[in-house]
């Protein structure tokens, strides 16, 4: 079945510091790839999307692009902030099956 | 545009009790699904309806059960609540046939089961 793994946190970083967040996925067909995030007492708001190979996901200054030799969607910002620190969640979805996520990587950010 | 709405925000039950959660949609989506996410822990697949019809459903026992209506919101039921019910409960709506677009949440409903 299709599943979705994202590297184990948490993750402290300083800020402006350079940010990569791993997420490796198993799936069949050709998913939809997204990177969802959760602040501290809120839902998910999703940050970004990919819906073919070699597309780019961005949003916010965050990236990431859809490797199908890879089955990877690696999350990146060239300069973190305190205000990025949050839960992040990598995802897929295919047609005719419900959504799924990583593990989620909880981001610090150090002033 | 008015984004997905889930009720209440807060929920508090004795041990025992029965919890109905709800969600509305952003207008247009048909698709309703239904996660928890315990203190800590990531998000776990609860339900997942569409036009009406349940899709699929994870791994969680028949004491949780729900129904979406035909203006497409959804309820949640969680019968003879335990204590490890306590959790954040999200609801997200799409498109069935456009996962491309992605899901949007709602805020959720904080469960606390004493």
């Amino acid at each position: 079945g299709n599943s979705v793994t994202q590297m184990e946190g948490p993750v402290t970083l300083s800020e402006e510091a350079f940010l990569t967040i791993n997420c490796t996925y198993t799936a069949t067909g050709y998913p939809s790839l997204f990177w969802y995030v959760q602040y501290p007492g809120e839902g998910l708001q999703l940050l970004l999307k990919a819906t073919k190979a070699d597309d780019k996901g961005s949003n916010k200054g965050f990236e990431a692009t859809y490797r199908k030799e890879t089955t990877s969607f690696h999350l990146e910002k060239g300069s973190v902030q305190v205000s990025d620190s949050a839960v992040y969640f990598c995802a897929l979805s295919s047609r005719d099956d419900k959504i799924i996520f990583g593990k989620g990587t909880r981001l610090h950010i150090l002033p | 545009e008015a984004g997905v709405t889930q009720s209440p925000t807060h929920l508090i039950k004795t041990r025992g009790q029965q919890a109905t959660l709800r969600c509305s949609p952003i207008s247009g989506h048909t698709s309703v699904y239904w996660y928890q996410q315990a203190l800590g822990l990531g998000l776990q697949f609860l339900l997942w309806y569409d036009e009406g019809e349940e899709r699929n459903r994870g791994n969680f026992p028949p004491r949780f059960s729900g129904r979406q209506f035909p203006n497409y919101s959804s309820e949640l039921n969680v019968n003879a609540l335990e204590l490890e019910d306590s959790a954040l409960y999200l609801c997200a709506s799409g498109f069935r046939r456009g996962q491309s677009s992605g899901y949007t949440f709602g805020s959720g409903t904080r469960l606390t089961v004493v």
